[in-house]
């Protein structure tokens, strides 16, 4: 068993949909949870950054960990073509490791 | 500001040959800095990360050495590159301040080898 999980997608939408991205882990040690989005070949950029559980708002984006459940959300509201992209999970138990999920494809179509 | 750079962005190697790939980091001092390895369609596989210069910790057994000579540099090199050494190599920092555990990453480098 991987120890982080991700849906690859690839996941199309609708322009100003509701788009919810998850991933789920199995090591409960893990603290420090994180959302990137890659374009195409492109290096990561980071999203959000959570520690430990609860949710976290930043614009059209909301982060929310579920560490009873091990699993993991973003959510994207009012999705515009420009989120086009791969979205990565990580997290991490010690500062700097990080374990990533496999990425999800997400296309917003206009 | 902080920023990551990278060089070259594309490289196509015959195998056997040997790489060396180059990271600095400008806008910061003593990071930590990160090399992974992104194959296509899947996440990233951290290979080395360091916490200082000359100290260098590996993940993954591969035929890549990672060194840092100078506080903001740090290169992936390789004597004899195989074929599955192809993949995007992306290079990262992070600050060292307590509770700080996210990480920036650079442009990466897209490495093909035939």
């Amino acid at each position: 068993q991987k120890e982080v999980e991700q849906d690859p997608g690839p996941l199309s939408v609708p322009e100003g949909a509701i788009v919810s991205l998850n991933c789920t882990y199995s090591n409960s040690a893990f603290q420090y949870f994180m959302w990137y989005r890659q374009y195409s070949r492109k290096g990561p950029e980071l999203l959000m950054y959570t520690y430990s559980s609860g949710n976290k708002e930043d614009g059209r984006f909301t982060a929310q960990v579920d560490k009873s459940s091990k699993y993991i959300s973003l959510f994207i509201r009012d999705s515009q073509p420009s989120d086009s992209a791969t979205y990565l999970c990580a997290m991490s138990e010690w500062q700097g490791k990080l374990i990533f999920g496999q990425g999800t494809e997400l296309s917003v179509k206009p | 500001s902080q920023t990551i750079h990278q060089w070259p962005a594309t490289l196509v190697q015959p195998v056997g040959s040997p790489l060396s790939l180059e990271c600095t980091v400008e806008g910061t001092s003593n990071p930590n800095l990160y090399w992974y390895r992104q194959a296509a369609g899947r996440g990233l596989q951290l290979l080395f990360y360091s916490v200082g210069i000359g100290q260098i910790s590996s993940e993954v057994p591969q035929n890549l050495s990672a060194s840092r000579p100078q506080d903001r540099q740090f290169i992936l090199s390789s004597k004899k590159l195989l074929l599955s050494d192809s993949g995007f190599y992306l290079c990262a920092w992070s600050y060292v301040i307590q509770d700080s555990y996210e990480q920036y990453f650079g442009p990466g480098t897209r490495l093909t080898v035939t």
